[in-house]
């Protein structure tokens, strides 16, 4: 079991070019998350899903993108990067019925300059 | 709005020193509370929680947090750290509807 990984581990952008983030988890989760995390702010929702084929906005929505075409893989676009958009992005996933129950990939770093 | 405070930033502390990190959460949180332990590079691993019942939960690793529903707290605390103690935790509260919220997280640093 790897549980839940994350592709790449670091990434750096310009500001305006687009990436994508995967996230793919084997514990056949029903529930995903993604976070970012910055200094002195802890983690904050971005998006999450509640099954295949289902996103929903979290806390901090603007300026990404999800999607969730298969159980086992949720997406993050970031469609035109921002300087503001720099922080560690990680993944999550929860068993249905204990979504309070998370489990985390080792994160991504992401500079936009 | 629901808030999860963690009042240090940093704890620094001796080897085999007890340490005490303290978390508040506001009262309209749901009771379900959360201890994260997350290490240099790497992602969030689940240190110990409080569900319901017994107020005092414990961790593997000698970790120990209690629910105190009149102070609204969580504070974690362990007898005698280790130098692999050093992280960093984080305080959760869980508030349905897919949300967790955490606070803003207390750097550990356990000096020789």
């Amino acid at each position: 079991n790897a549980g839940v990984t994350q592709t790449p581990k670091f990434r750096v952008l310009k500001t305006g070019q687009s990436m994508t983030l995967l996230c793919a988890q084997d514990m056949n989760h029903e529930y995903m998350y993604w976070y970012r995390q910055d200094p002195g702010m802890g983690l904050r929702l971005i998006h999450y899903s509640v099954g295949e084929g289902t996103t929903a906005k979290g806390e901090v929505p603007d300026g990404y993108n999800v999607s969730r075409l298969k159980k086992q893989n949720f997406l993050l676009g970031l469609e035109s990067a921002a300087p503001s958009q720099t922080s560690v992005y990680f993944c999550a996933s929860s068993p249905s019925g204990l979504s309070y129950e998370q489990y985390f990939g080792p994160g991504t770093r992401l500079t936009v300059t | 709005a629901q808030s999860v405070t963690q009042l240090d930033s940093q704890v620094p502390v001796f080897e085999e020193a007890p340490v005490e990190l303290r978390c508040n959460y506001s009262s309209s949180v749901s009771v379900y509370l959360f201890w994260y332990v997350q290490y240099p590079n790497q992602g969030l691993q689940l240190l110990l929680k409080y569900l319901s019942g017994s107020t005092l939960v414990e961790s593997i690793n000698g970790f120990e947090a209690e629910f105190n529903k009149s102070q609204t707290s969580f504070h974690l605390r362990k007898p005698s750290v280790h130098i692999s103690d050093t992280a960093e935790y984080f305080c959760a509260a869980y508030t349905g509807g897919f949300k967790t919220i955490f606070g803003a997280g207390t750097r550990l640093f356990v000096k020789a």
